[in-house]
């Protein structure tokens, strides 16, 4: 993932149109990528992930791209709901076999009612 | 899917004091479970794995003195911030990891605390 940085992203949406949210990560050796969403004052919450030998996978109203070309990640929600709103981050695993996640700097997604 | 607690959910301290905090995998065995350190509005910093029966392995910048780990059983790994100053103060996640051909991980709720 990026480096932290000291203000998130902010990606605002109308209720009901699709979002789209992107990472770019850093290792190009990465194996394994995952899309966590995290509510104020809670964990992390898995949505999808997706392995560096497919481009694409689909979840219920979900959507993961990879392109390993550019290293970038992205993430799909259709018909996207007030409930959706939270900070959304992508995580990868560079060292196959350790399991250690190194997460993105995130994005806070805020649909409009 | 799996559930991971933490506790406690909330804890405020002088500084100077020592706080532990407890992660605990409720339904599943885990032999590896990770810290991680979360700063408002930032992205969650990996701090250590913690393996059971074993020393826990600490990342570049962590003080292994200042953040004890310990993972005495197969479900509980703990936390003990030592000493703890204000600039202490976040969000401290645990995660942990199921064995078997899954490896997943699955977060615990977070733990708040602040240093006064």
């Amino acid at each position: 993932g990026e480096s932290v940085g000291l203000h998130l992203p902010t990606l605002s949406v109308q209720e009901g149109d699709n979002s789209i949210i992107n990472c770019a990560y850093s290792n190009s050796a990465s194996d394994y990528f995952i899309w966590y969403k995290q509510e104020s004052g809670k964990g992390p919450q898995f949505i999808i992930d997706i392995r560096s030998n497919m481009d694409k996978r689909q979840g219920q109203r979900v959507t993961v791209l990879l392109n390993k070309t550019v290293k970038h990640l992205s993430l799909q929600i259709a018909a996207t709901q007030p409930g959706d709103s939270a900070v959304y981050f992508c995580a990868e695993n560079m060292e196959a076999g350790s399991y250690q996640l190194t997460f993105g700097k995130g994005t806070k997604l805020s649909v409009i009612p | 899917g799996a559930v991971v607690s933490q506790h406690p959910s909330w804890v405020i301290c002088k500084s100077g004091t020592s706080v532990k905090i407890e992660c605990r995998s409720l339904d599943f065995q885990a032999t590896t479970m990770f810290w991680y350190r979360q700063f408002p509005k930032q992205s969650l910093m990996l701090m250590a794995t913690s393996n059971e029966g074993s020393k826990a392995t600490y990342e570049q910048g962590v003080e292994k003195d200042k953040f004890l780990i310990n993972h005495a059983s197969l479900t509980l790994s703990t936390l003990t911030v030592t000493s703890a100053h204000p600039e202490d103060s976040s969000f401290y996640i645990c995660s942990a990891l199921t064995s078997g051909a899954a490896n997943e991980q699955f977060f615990g709720p977070g733990t708040r605390l602040t240093v006064l």
